[in-house]
């Protein structure tokens, strides 16, 4: 299995700022996952972050609004830009593990736009 | 077309008694694979379950189990002796192996409600 600590864990932010958001992995993995959950709803993946290369973005996210950084295998950072009341929702990375037989999530970060 | 299909929004339990989960896929992808996850109000998302297109045998874990029929493309989830702290939304959802890098597809969820 693999632990995954993912902070904020929850934060209160000012329309039109940022906030970034990060994810540390307790052992090396290749591929980590951006997922977004608004509230009520399920989860929507925002964008696969590799290291070494640019982050591949779902269709309806673009980079300049949640730029990805992925420094190395263990860590992984998505920032929220210009944030609206919109972009209120929780915000959780993963990981897959075991031949793709687990996938594993960071504890989540709630965000609140206000 | 919706990938994979929780159609129970809500569902209440007794304490002590078993439930049953729904959910549905579709995929055209011969190797895929089906996992559960409980989320509490805290946000966590809690890995249960995991069962493999080609696993011949229904995944079990502790009070867990996965109720895998794949002719009928469904894997419902079953929560034994349920108890009070599994009150919790839970979310079915699919990996394809065609997919790039392994994403998941997930369903709309299931709050489920353990009575005392």
């Amino acid at each position: 299995s693999a632990v995954i600590s993912q902070k904020p864990s929850r934060d209160i932010c000012q329309r039109g700022t940022s906030l970034t958001i990060q994810c540390q992995v307790d052992s090396q993995v290749t591929m980590m996952f951006w997922y977004r959950q608004q509230p009520g709803q399920s989860l929507t993946l925002i964008a696969t972050a590799n290291q070494g290369s640019e982050a591949t973005y779902e269709s309806g996210f673009v980079i300049d609004k949640f730029p990805i950084s992925r420094p190395n295998l263990t860590f992984s950072t998505l920032t929220v830009s210009n944030m609206s009341p919109e972009d209120s929702s929780i915000y959780l990375c993963s990981v897959v593990a075991g031949s793709f037989t687990e996938a594993f999530f960071g504890q989540g970060t709630r965000l609140t736009v206000v | 077309a919706q990938k994979i299909t929780q159609t129970q929004p809500g569902m209440f339990v007794q304490e002590k008694e078993a439930v049953t989960l729904d959910c549905t896929y579709d995929t055209s992808d011969p190797s895929y694979g089906l996992f559960w996850y409980k989320q509490p109000s805290s946000g966590e998302m809690i890995f249960l379950i995991y069962q493999g297109s080609y696993d011949q045998q229904n995944a079990t874990e502790g009070r867990y189990s996965l109720n895998f029929q794949k002719a009928r493309k469904s894997a419902n989830l079953v929560i034994s002796a349920s108890q009070l702290g599994d009150s919790a939304m839970y979310f079915c959802a699919m990996r394809e192996s065609s997919s790039s890098g392994s994403r998941l597809t997930f369903g709309e969820g299931t709050q489920l409600t353990v009575n005392p």
